[in-house]
């Protein structure tokens, strides 16, 4: 499977700071997906980058694909409580499989 | 309610005992995929299965086998086990297997306790 690296691996943030999250690969990726996992809960599909350079926007939520499509980024702007929960990145390079980043577990501390 | 169905949520079984876990994919779904998480741990790839067939292998331990059946529900086999498979099971099903790889729906998991 795809290998990439997922960093932070943790971060806590105070509501309403930035929080962002990056995935890195040395190969080139075919597309991207991002997911989350709330406390207790099981991963939830957020979005799906495929183009070079992408960029895509969910509310608070901005997802970026890099140009080389070697890495990709997800972006809170003005964190909640309900952002808690583990990002992780889902690469798909061979396109048979679908394996995942090591995640960035985040806290909101109100 | 992502469609995907696991059973059982719990399951507490003895080391050395073997263990069956099983998945129903969302309604339309040709591909299944297991999963193992560990406490605080990340998602490991087991296996892939696509209408019947094993599509793409990950980390499985050779005491871990699975098949999909014609219906397309998948089983997941844990025998000989061991303190450290204690983990949640994830199964996720998508559309396709092939061509791309799609929208991942994840079923709540089951919950392996080995003691």
């Amino acid at each position: 499977g795809q290998q990439v690296m997922q960093i932070p691996q943790y971060q806590h943030v105070q509501e309403g700071e930035d929080f962002t999250t990056y995935c890195n690969s040395s190969t080139t990726l075919s597309n991207i997906q991002w997911y989350k996992q709330r406390p207790g809960g099981h991963p939830v599909f957020l979005i799906q980058l495929v183009k070079s350079g992408e960029v895509k926007k969910q509310k608070r939520l901005t997802f970026q694909f890099g140009e080389a499509k070697k890495n990709s980024s997800l972006h809170i702007t003005a964190t909640q409580t309900t952002d808690v929960g583990t990002y992780f990145c889902a690469p798909s390079g061979s396109a048979r499989q679908l394996t995942f980043g090591s995640g960035t577990q985040l806290t909101v501390l109100p | 309610d992502s469609g995907v169905t696991q059973t059982p949520k719990h399951l507490i079984t003895a080391t050395g005992q073997r263990v069956t876990l099983r998945c129903s994919p969302r309604s339309g779904d040709l591909s299944v995929y297991w999963y193992q998480q560990s406490l605080d741990q990340g998602l490991q790839f087991l296996i892939q299965y696509y209408n019947g067939e094993e599509r793409a292998k990950g980390n499985i331990l050779e005491r871990f086998s699975a098949q999909q059946f014609p219906d397309l529900h998948s089983e997941l086999n844990l025998s000989s086990l061991e303190l450290g498979d204690s983990a949640l099971y994830f199964c996720a099903s998508s559309p396709f297997g092939g061509g791309g790889v799609t929208e991942a729906f994840f079923g709540q998991g089951t919950r392996l306790t080995v003691v």
